[in-house]
């Protein structure tokens, strides 16, 4: 399958620091990322949706001037968590699809995730 | 989103097989059935699709009824690296949103 990567892997920041976490495709282009968070013993839960050159998706509940999204690029997507307090610590999770977008059987490929702890 | 139903937990023996079963019954016409396992503090790692008829990968092979209320993965030999947390999802038509249930955790025993 096709490799999705994240970077950091973790990232250990102070409260009311900002951290951006990278997410790549990297082998086939990706319209449309994704990001999810996780808290521990729960399920992955969608934060936005992203297509290249264009605003991100964001789903109810998420600020999105906290979560700033960018989609630059085929094959990058960033998310900064601006002012980050321990609240915001979790596990974040990139996805990428590629092809066209207009079909529902284009497959969704994960990144390994990002730690993230705010102190 | 159709919903689906997964046991909490399974536990299966190293290489026997491993079937795990879901439920979506409220599934629509074109929506297809997608499985990914996350095995723990990593990424989802796709497994395999399907919309009518059976699948097989070299991963697993899906089983989905005629009616396509339910569905099977299988995991014909099942090894230790195949511990994790197994989601079956229904892919709604209009666009590409997974949403994640709480899943299956799959132990596979020595």
């Amino acid at each position: 399958g096709a490799v999705v990567s994240q970077h950091p892997s973790r990232v250990i920041c102070k409260s009311g620091t900002s951290v951006k976490i990278e997410c790549r495709s990297l082998d086939f282009q990706a319209t449309t990322m994704f990001w999810y968070r996780q808290f521990p013993k729960q399920s992955l839960m969608l934060m936005a949706t992203s297509n290249e050159g264009s605003k991100a998706t964001y789903e109810q509940g998420v600020e999105k001037d906290k979560f700033l999204i960018n989609h630059a690029s085929l094959t990058l997507s960033t998310l900064t968590v601006t002012s980050a307090h321990p609240e915001d610590s979790s596990f974040y999770i990139c996805s990428a699809r590629g092809g066209l977008g207009l079909s529902p059987t284009d497959t969704q490929y994960f990144g390994p995730g990002t730690r993230l702890t705010v102190l | 989103d159709a919903k689906t139903t997964q046991p909490t937990s399974m536990d299966c023996a190293e290489g026997r097989a491993a079937n795990l079963p879901c439920n979506h019954s409220t599934i629509s016409g074109n929506e297809y059935v997608y499985w990914y396992r996350q095995i723990h503090s990593q990424g989802p790692q796709y497994i395999i699709h399907g919309l009518k008829n059976n699948e097989t990968n070299e991963m697993a092979s899906l089983i989905i009824t005629e009616d396509r209320k339910s569905s099977t993965l299988i995991l014909p030999h099942a090894t230790l690296r195949d511990t994790a947390v197994y989601y079956c999802i229904v892919q709604e038509t209009s666009g590409s949103r997974l949403t994640f249930g709480e899943g299956t955790q799959l132990t596979v025993n020595p």
